[in-house]
This record gives C-alpha cells, sequence and structure tokens, in this order.
C-alpha cells in the first residue's frame, strides 16, 4: 500500500522559472494538503484540495502560486517566477476525509539558485 | 494570531531515561492536538492524536493535554537512539483531521546511548 509519492524529491531552479510539484494521495484518498517548511522555521498550511475543486487556498500566496487536483492524475503545486524566498521543503498529505489524520509525503525539496 | 509553541532544543537524554517534550497553543477553541516526529530530511508522521483533556498512552509514548492551561506534552519511556528526531506538536480547530493544522517549529531529541 503505497503512501503518499512526491516527486521530485530535489528540485533545482534558476530564479524566474517555473516549479512544478507533484503528488499523488495514498489510494483511498480524495483529500490533498499542501504544506510548506522554511528552513528553521514550522510547517504552515498552503492549501486544501478535492478532486477538481479548490476547497482553502488561505495559506497560499497570492500571486505566482497555483495548485490544482485533475479528476485524473496527481495534484501539482505550481510556483511561477520563483524567488530565492521560495526555497523550501513543500510537503504533501493526504486523507479519505476531513475527520480523518493527515498522511505526509516525503517532500520537495525547491533550492533556487 | 494561532501560535503553538515548543522549545527548540536540542533536549538531550540518556538512552533508558524519560523524555519530555512540551507544547503551549495561543488558540482557546483549539480541539485537536497532534504530535508527529519528522526524522532528518524525512516526512512528518503521525504518532500521537488527543482530543480530550487528560493521558493517552500509546506504547512507549504518553500524551497529555491540560485545556485549561492551553498545554500539551509528549512523553517517550525507555529513550531509544532510534528516537532521535524533531517532534513537531501540532493543533487545529475543530474536527479529528481538520487541514488547517497549525504547527509548532518543533523540539529537537537527541538520545544518548
Amino acid at each position: 500500500n503505497a503512501g503518499v509519492m512526491q516527486n521530485p524529491r530535489h528540485l533545482v531552479r534558476r530564479r524566474g522559472q517555473e516549479a512544478r510539484l507533484r503528488c499523488s494521495p495514498m489510494k483511498g484518498h480524495s483529500h490533498v494538503y499542501w504544506y510548506r517548511q522554511l528552513p528553521e522555521e514550522g510547517l504552515k498550511f498552503m492549501v486544501y484540495l478535492q478532486k477538481e475543486n479548490i476547497i482553502d487556498e488561505s495559506g497560499m500566496p497570492k500571486e505566482r502560486f497555483s495548485a490544482e487536483f485533475p479528476k485524473e492524475g496527481p495534484s501539482i503545486l505550481r510556483i511561477q517566477q520563483v524567488v530565492r524566498g521560495d526555497s523550501a521543503a513543500y510537503f504533501c498529505a493526504s486523507s479519505p476525509g476531513m475527520d480523518s489524520p493527515l498522511h505526509f509525503g516525503n517532500g520537495t525539496r525547491l533550492t533556487v539558485t | 494570531q494561532k501560535e503553538v509553541e515548543q522549545n527548540s532544543g536540542p533536549l538531550s537524554v540518556p538512552e533508558g531515561a524519560i523524555a519530555s517534550l512540551n507544547c503551549t497553543y495561543s488558540d482557546r477553541v483549539s480541539q485537536s492536538f497532534f504530535w508527529y516526529r519528522q526524522y532528518s530530511g524525512k516526512s512528518p508522521e503521525l504518532i500521537m492524536s488527543i482530543y480530550s483533556n487528560g493521558d493517552k498512552e500509546d506504547g512507549r509514548f504518553t500524551a497529555q493535554l491540560n485545556k485549561a492551561s492551553q498545554y500539551v506534552s509528549l512523553l517517550i519511556r525507555d529513550s531509544q537512539p532510534s528516537d532521535s528526531a524533531t517532534y513537531l506538536c501540532a493543533v487545529n480547530r475543530g474536527g479529528a483531521g481538520s487541514y488547517q493544522l497549525t504547527f509548532g517549529k518543533g523540539t529537537k531529541l537527541s538520545v544518548i546511548p
């Protein structure tokens, strides 16, 4: 029973490029959450999605960041025109429902040079 | 502003001793409380959840909650070197798996053989 799968594990981008982070939830899980962990900081909620719907994006920066969870395929967190401050670990979590504990993936470590 | 505070550590304990990790939170309406363990470079792993005042035991782990004092702790008995990790306290307003978890920055635990 595969867990939450994220790829790539490490991603290096130059300033101004686009970063695409992918997340496949655990089998049977239809709720996906993205969190960001900055160096020496706690995990911060970014966005909560269900299939084809963004439920809550209150933690996501208004500009340059977007997320989707299409009917088919993984959830995608997209960061346009990356800046050095975007360097962080981005974790995806999934659950079968809102009242279930979150299971985290191994994260994507984004480095912006 | 909702906050979760933890001592950053590092907390060093000898093998076999009890490790005590503490967490305070500012949002009085918080309902659900979680402890996650995160090894370096890995994803957070849920180890304990607690929803009502008192103690909850699971193997070598005991979570303690005092809502009046807005305080939650994690005790690890018979600490092992494999327990060396960063322990994250997380709280939310309601629902067992409510997505807007607020995390502390974590306490780094080092168990000395």
